[in-house]
C-alpha cells in the first residue's frame, strides 16, 4: 500500500514552459486535492476533485489546470510556467469530503521556475 | 471565512523539555480542528484532530492538544520532546455542518519545532 505518490520529485522549468505533475493514490479515495506550499504561507488549495471526471477551483487556481480521468489519478498542469509558480506542490486525498475527514498527503514535488 | 494564526514561527527547545505550540483561530461558525506534522522532506501527516466531546485530544507520538472555545485556541503540547520531533507543525480548521467540507480546510502558516540535544 503506497498511499499517495507524486511524480516527479523535483523539476526545473524555464519561464513559459509547460509541465504536468502526476498524483496517484491506491486507497480508493473519492476526494483529491492539489496544494502549494510557500515559505511562511502554509498550504493553499489550488484545485480539488470530488470524484472521477470532476474538478473544482480552490483558493489559488490561476495558472493551473487539472484533470481526473481515473479515480486514482489527479493531474496538475502548468501551461506556461511563471517564476511565481516556484513552490512545493502537495497532492492529498481523502475517503470522503466530510469536514472531519483526514487528508493523506504525498511527499511533494519541488518546482523551480527560472 | 475561517483563519488560523500560529503565534510562533519557530520554537527551539532542548531534548526532554516540554513544548507548547500555540494556535488561535477565527470563525463565525463552529469548526473542526486539526494538527498536522511535516517531517523534513516529507508530506504532511495527521497528528490529531478535535471533532467533539472531551476538549483534551490525544494524538500520535505523545502529543496532545486542548480545545478552548472561549479563547478560540487549540494549543499543541508534549511533556518531553525528542530529537525526532523536529518538524514543522500546522494547525488547521474546517467549518462544521452544511457549510463545511474537506476542501475548506484552512491551514496556519506553520511552526518549525527544532529539538536540540
Amino acid at each position: 500500500n503506497a498511499g499517495v505518490t507524486q511524480t516527479p520529485k523535483f523539476r526545473v522549468l524555464k519561464t513559459g514552459q509547460s509541465m504536468t505533475l502526476l498524483c496517484a493514490q491506491d486507497m480508493n479515495h473519492e476526494y483529491m486535492y492539489w496544494y502549494r506550499q510557500d515559505p511562511g504561507m502554509g498550504l493553499r488549495l489550488i484545485h480539488y476533485s470530488v470524484g472521477e471526471g470532476t474538478t473544482a477551483k480552490g483558493e489559488v487556481p490561476d495558472g493551473y489546470n487539472v484533470s481526473r480521468l481515473k479515480k486514482q489519478n489527479f493531474l496538475l498542469g502548468l501551461e506556461s510556467a511563471a517564476p511565481s509558480q516556484t513552490s512545493v506542490y502537495f497532492c492529498a486525498s481523502s475517503y470522503t469530503g466530510m469536514g472531519p475527514e483526514t487528508q493523506y498527503f504525498g511527499p511533494g514535488t519541488r518546482l523551480l521556475v527560472l | 471565512a475561517q483563519s488560523v494564526t500560529q503565534l510562533d514561527s519557530q520554537v527551539p527547545v532542548f531534548e526532554e523539555a516540554p513544548v507548547e505550540l500555540r494556535c488561535n483561530y477565527s470563525s463565525s461558525v463552529s469548526v473542526y480542528l486539526f494538527w498536522y506534522v511535516q517531517y523534513p522532506n516529507q508530506g504532511l501527516q495527521l497528528l490529531l484532530k478535535y471533532l467533539s466531546g472531551s476538549t483534551l485530544v490525544k494524538g500520535i507520538n505523545g502529543f496532545e492538544a486542548e480545545f478552548n472555545k472561549s479563547q478560540t485556541s487549540f494549543h499543541l503540547r508534549k511533556p518531553s520532546v525528542h530529537i525526532s520531533d523536529t518538524a514543522e507543525y500546522f494547525c488547521a480548521v474546517t467549518p462544521r455542518g452544511t457549510q463545511g467540507g474537506s476542501e475548506k480546510l484552512v491551514f496556519g502558516k506553520g511552526t518549525k519545532l527544532t529539538v536540540n540535544p
